[in-house]
């Protein structure tokens, strides 16, 4: 059964920085993508980062790029978001989620429960 | 990169058919997926590839695409249908996941 356990999410100032983790069991985890999709209080979701299976490509959603970096480690089966220079705009639940694809991008097939993050003084 | 657009709201009766229209430049050279979140939920898979059903969703759920829209239909809705959908591309020309502005379903 695949599992995606998400962590870190926490209240931090304008500015600020946090580290999201997600824990993840059930399939063969250095075959597939991993990415961290957002939603707003009462908004939709919006997609914000991606890791390829092997962790060499990352890509990032205009709105988070040089602010946001995202990491895995394929031994511990791990995926790390580092978000820096904060702001109010990136308040939000944010969702660990697993591409069906083997070593390409298209669709997620499972997702966390998500961890809240909260920008504000 | 890629907008897609979606109706804000769609009613429907129990029993009726409800169908959830996404809009998008390029959208045909494209493979649409589509989601389901219900409140206080993680969103579910329940189209991908246009027309594929993941296992365990019901064959009520289908999804079809005609030029540039892409539509979710749900046929003999339920009460338990009633949810948030959105769906999704892969926009290979920017390398970004891109999602459709949601569409709430609501069963009269």
């Amino acid at each position: 059964e695949v599992q995606l356990l998400e962590s870190g999410g926490a209240l931090v100032q304008p500015g600020g920085s946090l580290r999201l983790s997600c824990a993840a069991s059930g399939f063969t985890f250095g075959s597939h993508a991993m990415g961290w999709v957002r939603q707003a209080p009462g908004k939709g979701l919006e997609w914000v980062a991606v890791i390829g299976g092997s962790g060499a490509r990352t890509y990032f959603a205009d709105s988070v790029r040089g602010r946001f970096t995202i990491s895995r480690d394929n031994s511990m089966n791990t995926v790390n978001l580092e978000m820096s220079g904060l702001r109010a705009e990136d308040t939000a639940l944010y969702f660990c989620a697993k591409d069906l694809s083997i070593h390409t991008y298209a669709l997620f097939d499972y997702w966390g429960q998500g961890t809240l993050v909260t920008v504000s003084s | 990169s890629s907008v897609l657009t979606q109706p804000p709201s769609v009613a429907v009766a129990p029993g009726k058919t409800a169908s959830i229209t996404c809009e998008g430049n390029n959208i045909a050279s494209k493979s649409v997926h589509w989601y389901q979140q219900k409140p206080g939920q993680a969103p579910v898979l329940v189209i991908y590839y246009n027309n594929d059903r993941p296992s365990g969703i019901p064959e009520r759920f289908s999804g079809s695409k005609s030029g540039n829209t892409a539509t979710l239909t749900i046929s003999r809705v339920e009460g338990g249908d009633e949810a948030d959908f959105y769906c999704q591309v892969w926009d290979r020309s920017s390398d970004q996941y891109v999602f459709g502005t949601g569409t709430k379903v609501t069963v009269l």
